[in-house]
């Protein structure tokens, strides 16, 4: 069965920059994009950018273009999410998400459990 | 940016009554590339509706999806305690990806 299994819980100071694993499995890595998506303040979700597996090109919202990299090691199907220049408001639960199609235009039909991220001094 | 602005924020409904939700798009959507999910608490959210009409994998009739253009419609016939939840409608024609901001349907 498909399986989205993320990293653990992360604290970190401001002006750090976190990193979240993300390891897919149960179907081919390399078909299927890997989203990631974090909860806004006011708890709309954000969808912060995407990753072809197979590639390995991402693609981003501009609002996280500066400060967010996705990538991917396909030898371990796994995906990971750098977030640096950490802020108070950036403290949230950030997803991993695979693709229900092939691109990353695609709803998401497979979610990880969530990554709490706080940045806190 | 496409804006999804969804409504009501909060509908309060008793067990087996029919829910329904509304998402409005500040330009058209094409190809109907709307999905809908549910989020229960302190779990990630589980898609419901893809390209608007199809239920997803696992999901009952129950769960009806309506709509193009710009107004989309989610319909929950007969809900039942896990209905009571937060729903997001989202959009997957343009980049970035955006969301609605929710509608919360709770126990009257």
């Amino acid at each position: 069965q498909v399986q989205v299994v993320q990293s653990g819980a992360e604290v970190k100071k401001p002006g750090a920059s976190v990193k979240v694993s993300c390891k897919a499995s149960g179907y081919s890595f390399t078909t299927y994009p890997l989203h990631w998506v974090r909860r806004a303040p006011g708890q709309r979700l954000e969808w912060m950018g995407c990753i072809n597996t197979g590639t390995g090109f991402a693609i981003y919202s501009q609002k996280f273009q500066d400060r967010v990299s996705i990538t991917r090691d396909t030898s371990a199907t796994t995906a990971y999410m750098v977030l640096s220049s950490l802020r108070s408001d950036d403290t949230t639960v950030y997803y991993c998400a695979r693709s229900g199609d092939t691109t990353c235009y695609s709803s998401i039909n497979y979610w990880g459990q969530g990554t709490l991220v706080t940045v806190s001094s | 940016e496409i804006v999804l602005t969804q409504s009501p924020g909060t509908l309060s409904l008793s067990a087996g009554e029919t829910a329904t939700l509304s998402c409005r798009a500040s330009q058209s959507i094409s190809s109907n590339y709307l999905a809908w999910y549910r989020q229960n608490p302190g779990q990630p959210p589980r898609l419901l509706i893809y390209d608007a009409s199809s239920r997803a994998t696992g999901i009952p009739d129950r769960f009806s999806g309506r709509g193009s253009g710009t107004d989309f419609t989610l319909t929950i016939s007969r809900l039942e305690p896990e209905d009571f939840a937060v729903y997001y409608c989202q959009q997957y024609v343009n980049s970035p990806l955006t969301f609605g901001g929710g509608t919360k349907v709770e126990i009257k």
